[in-house]
């Protein structure tokens, strides 16, 4: 099916250790974005992309690394992980071409650092 | 970024109507009203958005009012299925690019059956 796709699904780290997570979409969207998510604090976004090249910083950007080589794909690198990166991670994509559309969000990466 | 507010919870019995309120006193010109929902241990599901006039879809239907100041989301006929969190966000159609999606805690919805 279409959509958007997370891997890997649950991740255990050490403080310190650096891990990539992955997102691919297959609806050949422009615009993609990381946010975690908190308990009690709704999802913040961490960086977004709008297009292959393209990359900017989001709302809690710190610690955290995204490229963007092609359309499909939009990886999220921690580089030292800390136990405050403890959250769910969620990837989310949409067109550029529908005038205020929504996006399609994948199912999460839970992500626990210790 | 403008901001929403939402009942932090609601309970609604199965089979019938419900309806989300969404309160956005600052809502700019170029606002789109976004509705989102959560099922436990899932992404965030879109479920519909709108500009000014009422929107349906399949799923539920965008009342707006017309100072466009607030909004409901309504269910027409609630099943267990549609327990979740649901999210009222605005997003902004003329800042392309930092078009930050700001979620707030939500309506967390339970259905009685």
């Amino acid at each position: 099916n279409a959509g958007v796709t997370q891997t890997p699904k649950f991740q255990v780290l050490k403080t310190g250790q650096s891990m990539t997570l992955q997102c691919a979409q297959d609806m050949n969207h422009e615009y993609m974005s990381w946010y975690r998510q908190d308990p009690g604090m709704g999802l913040r976004l961490i960086h977004y992309s709008v297009g292959a090249g393209i990359t900017d910083q989001g709302e809690v950007p710190n610690g955290y690394n995204v490229s963007r080589s092609t359309t499909e794909d939009f990886p999220l690198r921690l580089l030292s992980a800390a136990p405050s990166q403890t959250s769910v991670y969620f990837c989310a994509s949409r067109t550029t071409y529908r005038e205020g559309g929504g996006y399609t969000f994948g199912s999460g990466t839970r992500l626990t650092v210790v | 970024d403008a901001k929403t507010t939402q009942p932090n919870s609601m309970e609604s019995n199965e089979e019938e109507p419900v309806h989300l309120p969404c309160n956005h006193s600052t809502i700019s010109g170029t606002d789109y009203i976004h509705w989102y929902r959560q099922l436990p241990s899932q992404g965030p599901e879109y479920v519909i958005h709108g500009l000014t006039s009422n929107v349906n879809n399949r799923m539920a239907s965008l009342a707006i009012a017309e100072d466009r100041k607030s909004s409901t989301l309504i269910l027409h006929r609630a099943t267990l299925r549609d327990a979740a969190v649901y999210y009222c966000i605005l997003r902004s159609s003329s800042n392309f690019g930092n078009e930050k999606l700001t979620f707030g805690t939500g309506t967390r919805l339970t259905i009685i059956p």
